[in-house]
């Protein structure tokens, strides 16, 4: 096991809703960094954490939004729900930033359905 | 065109076989190179790093072609248990940019 953890496990919301997704990075690792991946496809790089500050960001709209926190720890926040953000949402840490080459280790991931 | 390419597949190995497959890049200043497998309904779990000069662990080959942009798997001497989705993954700055990756059967 990679030592990061998510909750919850799954999620059902309304199209509207908000929603939080947590992640408990590897012990040592100081950053952090959200992916959506829907059925069939590819993880999308939704942001980064790199010690409590976003780090790089995605193509994805504001109301994707995140946290880190001084454990290095990070929520996902996502507000005004639509149906095509059901996904599995995976949150992965890295020693230091993950473009520096260094390799992420990922949690089991959310999945989340909006209906 | 996608910034990352993988063939989808599926491909399916007898099991013992050696399989390679391939992942194309577009940004030549990509730097770090890496696969990953992901099973099922499952999170994606570190294969190997890809180096300059390629490496191997065990029965898993990854090569870097920096002139055609492409990064390659082998895998000899499959097993059942190497079925799974392989995602090819090419750092662009500060993030990682992933394929849809190829999707392996190994039959037996």
């Amino acid at each position: 096991e990679t030592g990061v953890t998510q909750s919850p496990t799954h999620l059902i919301k309304t199209r509207g809703q908000q929603v939080t997704l947590r992640c408990s990075s590897q012990s040592g690792h100081n950053t952090v960094s959200w992916y959506q991946q829907a059925l069939g496809q590819g993880p999308q790089f939704i942001f980064q954490y790199y010690r409590e500050e976003e780090n790089g960001r995605g193509n994805f709209p504001p109301r994707f939004s995140g946290l880190q926190f001084p454990n290095y720890s990070s929520e996902l926040n996502v507000n005004a729900l639509e149906l095509d953000d059901s996904a599995l949402y995976l949150c992965a840490s890295s020693l230091e930033l993950a473009g520096a080459g260094h390799e992420q280790y990922f949690g089991p991931g959310t999945r989340l359905t909006v209906t | 065109r996608k910034e990352v390419e993988q063939d989808p597949g599926p491909f399916n190995v007898p099991e013992g076989a050696t399989v390679a497959f391939n992942c194309t890049y577009s940004n030549s200043a990509s730097q770090s190179f890496f696969w990953y497998r992901q099973d099922c309904r499952k999170e994606p779990k570190l294969l190997m790093s890809v180096y300059s000069s390629g490496n191997e662990d065990g029965r898993f080959t990854a090569q870097l072609n920096r002139a055609s942009q492409y990064i390659s798997l082998l895998i000899r001497d499959s097993k059942l248990s190497d079925s799974a989705t392989y995602l090819c993954v090419v750092e662009r700055g500060y993030q990682l940019i992933w394929g849809a990756g190829t999707k392996l059967i190994i039959k037996p």
